[in-house]
């Protein structure tokens, strides 16, 4: 499975947004990328996903590199409800084994 | 709606017992997962079941075993708990293959095992 990398950690301030950078170099092109987060002393929840054009929803945006090799999550105003870890990981049809890895603690100001 | 379901929730071991964590699903997903995440850390895999009848272990899987028992219950056995052991457990479950547009893994709430 292709491997994502991520800052281990990164500050906002509360109300303004945020950006959170994935890198997936070894991506293949039946790989989706999906954004998870984890509020503490919670299991992980589902955030966003995409495979090649920008995606929205009501919690956050994506920005998908033309080539794929990395991608944004988009926080367009930061709560302090919204300070958790951000887990961007590659999944496909033919591979069940989901690896996570340390994935970003956003800590966010009032 | 339930979703993903553990038990228990909070349990202290001695060192070399042994344990059961339970994980049931309602969502009629094929592929079950056990992580495990220790203070500050990610997520790292123990052993995933694609579907019914199958296991596979993970990045950690030594010290654990698993049972696919149905397509609704993945259960995570500790044969002799070790302090290394100690962690929070998650069991996650989802149906990827043939949706690729709706294949959202979903998280249980978490189980705290602490061996002394």
């Amino acid at each position: 499975d292709a491997k994502t990398t991520q800052p281990n950690s990164m500050e906002s301030n509360e109300e303004e947004p945020v950006h959170l950078p994935c890198n997936h170099s070894t991506i293949s092109g039946t790989d989706y990328i999906h954004w998870y987060r984890q509020l503490p002393s919670q299991g992980p929840e589902y955030v966003i996903h995409g495979l090649t054009s920008n995606v929205n929803n009501r919690m956050a945006s994506l920005a998908i590199a033309e080539d794929r090799k990395s991608s944004t999550l988009i926080l367009h105003r930061a709560t302090l409800r919204d300070a958790a870890v951000y887990y961007c990981i590659l999944i496909n049809n033919a591979g069940n084994m989901l690896t996570f890895g340390g994935g970003t603690r956003l800590m966010v100001k009032p | 709606n339930a979703g993903v379901t553990q038990t228990p929730k909070f349990q202290v071991l001695k060192t070399g017992q042994s344990m059961t964590l339970q994980c049931a699903q309602d969502m009629n997903h094929n592929s079950m997962y056990w992580y495990r995440q220790d203070p500050g850390m990610g997520l790292r895999l123990i052993y995933y079941s694609a579907s019914e009848g199958t296991t596979d272990k993970g990045e950690v899987p030594n010290g654990y075993n698993v049972s696919r028992l149905n397509k609704r219950e993945f259960s995570l056995r500790l044969e002799s708990a070790a302090p290394s052991q100690t962690s929070v457990y998650f069991c996650a479950s989802s149906e990827i293959r043939g949706r690729p547009l709706r294949n959202t893994i979903y998280f249980g709430e978490g189980s705290w095992l602490t061996v002394v």
